[in-house]
């Protein structure tokens, strides 16, 4: 079984400021980890992924991540907050094997960013 | 390229009464995949469609949510009769197989209120 847990349901930062969402994950098998992001009334859009290869990612919008597994961890970064970051954002993971890309989600952390 | 479309996009209704929902995948997504995410949590997957057959329905409430995909495209939820802890987001993901992992893209969702 997998499981994902996002520490901090809701982060606040300054515009400009060092963005940093946690996310540690418990999976038996060779995962692949995602982080998606949701504004309001929309769907989820996939910000980044690791799937194999590099341990740090890059995505969308300046985000990146880095898959560290003697940690079982994947947190988002950003150098540098910017108002429109303002949303909610998920971490999820998915095992190598047969589940058609079954994801298991974390909580959500919201974040806001003061101008 | 047109993404996931869910409709309709909110529904409000009373409890013990039913409701339908439908979605139109990616043309070519042979993965459908329905999620419920409850104000506060992430996403759950609630069933998993390969073509029109059903390969993860581990987590849908049988006795009250049924769903179907025909013809290995377009699909409905639907649930019967509904209860009040069913209000929540509905969400549909479509995904397309990149290598080894499966990258979904979702729908809008459909925002339903039981009162």
């Amino acid at each position: 079984a997998q499981s994902v847990t996002q520490l901090g349901s809701h982060v606040s930062v300054s515009e400009g400021a060092l963005v940093l969402l946690r996310c540690n994950y418990s999976s038996s098998v060779p995962p692949y980890l995602f982080w998606y992001v949701q504004y309001p009334n929309q769907g989820l859009q996939l910000l980044l992924k690791y799937t194999t290869g590099a341990t740090l990612v890059k995505g969308i919008n300046g985000f990146e991540a880095e898959f560290k597994k003697s940690e079982t961890s994947f947190h988002l970064t950003k150098p540098s907050a910017h108002m429109s970051d303002a949303a909610e954002y998920f971490c999820a993971v998915s095992d190598q094997g047969t589940s058609y890309g079954k994801l298991t989600f974390g909580q959500g952390t919201i974040l806001t960013v003061h101008p | 390229e047109a993404g996931v479309a869910q409709s309709p996009r909110y529904k409000i209704i009373e409890k013990r009464q039913s409701v339908a929902f439908w979605c139109n995948p990616i043309s070519g997504h042979a993965t459908l995949y329905w999620y419920q995410q409850i104000l506060g949590q992430g996403p759950k997957l609630l069933i998993q469609f390969q073509n029109n057959g059903v390969v993860d329905d581990s987590q849908l409430p049988k006795d009250r949510f049924s769903a179907e995909r025909l013809k290995g495209v377009d699909s409905t939820l639907k649930i019967q009769p509904a209860k009040l802890e069913d209000s929540a987001v509905y969400l549909c993901a479509s995904s397309l197989v990149r290598g080894s992992y499966y990258e979904q893209y979702f729908g809008p969702g459909t925002r339903l209120t039981v009162t």
